[in-house]
């Protein structure tokens, strides 16, 4: 969706845990989505990207999930680690071209 | 393989003056965006240029601006700074347009005073 970022919400977990993080896109003809990740200091990194033929995709310890009926995009982390605490955005886009709109972020403390 | 490259990494600026940043794309890639990232805003397009043509435009003030030379460098421009534009300035590189997944660089950090 667009970014608004004023208030970031912050997703609390326990090292090991699993994390899911959630993004409602408002673009119904938005066709390819992708996570990225953004630590301290750092650029946006590519996490993993899905379009919009899929429901589910699949990574290493990511999985990303779409829901075109209710413009819903989650990304999933499994066993998080202390190197997951970041803040994580979903992006948007149409015919998969390079004009990204990104939502407002989240950011992930994993707690020791 | 060097990563997308951006100058400077921090910039003071006062009102009312004009800077320039720039970015290197990784060797091979031809497209470049731009981004402001700012706590009250988030991440916002500026701007994409493919082959020193922009291509695409986001919803920014005609005092920004940019280019693409012909070595995939890209440069932006904004002009008569205001306190507003203080922000982080990223740039993301890609092979070509409409192929997926974008290279960000560190970004420039830029404060208006």
């Amino acid at each position: 969706g667009e970014s608004v970022g004023l208030h970031l919400p912050t997703l609390s977990v326990q090292e090991g845990d699993n994390s899911i993080i959630n993004c409602a896109y408002s673009n119904s003809a938005s066709d390819y989505f992708i996570w990225y990740k953004q630590e301290s200091g750092k650029g946006p990194q590519f996490i993993i990207d899905i379009r919009s033929n899929m429901d589910k995709r699949q990574g290493q310890r990511v999985t990303v999930l779409l829901n075109k009926t209710v413009k819903h995009l989650s990304l999933q982390i499994a066993a998080t680690q202390p190197g997951d605490s970041a803040v994580y955005f979903c992006a948007e886009t149409v015919d998969a071209g390079n004009k990204l709109t990104f939502g407002g972020g989240t950011r992930v403390l994993v707690k020791p | 393989k060097a990563g997308v490259t951006q100058t400077p990494r921090y910039l003071i600026k006062t009102r009312g003056q004009q800077v320039t940043l720039s970015c290197s794309p990784i060797s091979g890639h031809r497209s470049v965006s731009w981004y402001q990232q700012t706590p009250g805003q988030g991440l916002q397009f500026l701007f994409e240029y493919f082959s020193e043509t922009q291509r695409n435009k986001g919803n920014f003030p005609g005092r920004f601006s940019g280019r693409q030379f012909s070595n995939s460098r890209s440069e932006m421009n904004v002009s008569t700074l205001e306190l507003g534009d203080s922000a982080l300035y990223l740039c993301a590189s890609s092979f070509a347009q409409g192929m997926g997944e974008q290279f960000f660089g560190p970004g420039t950090r830029l404060t208006v005073l």
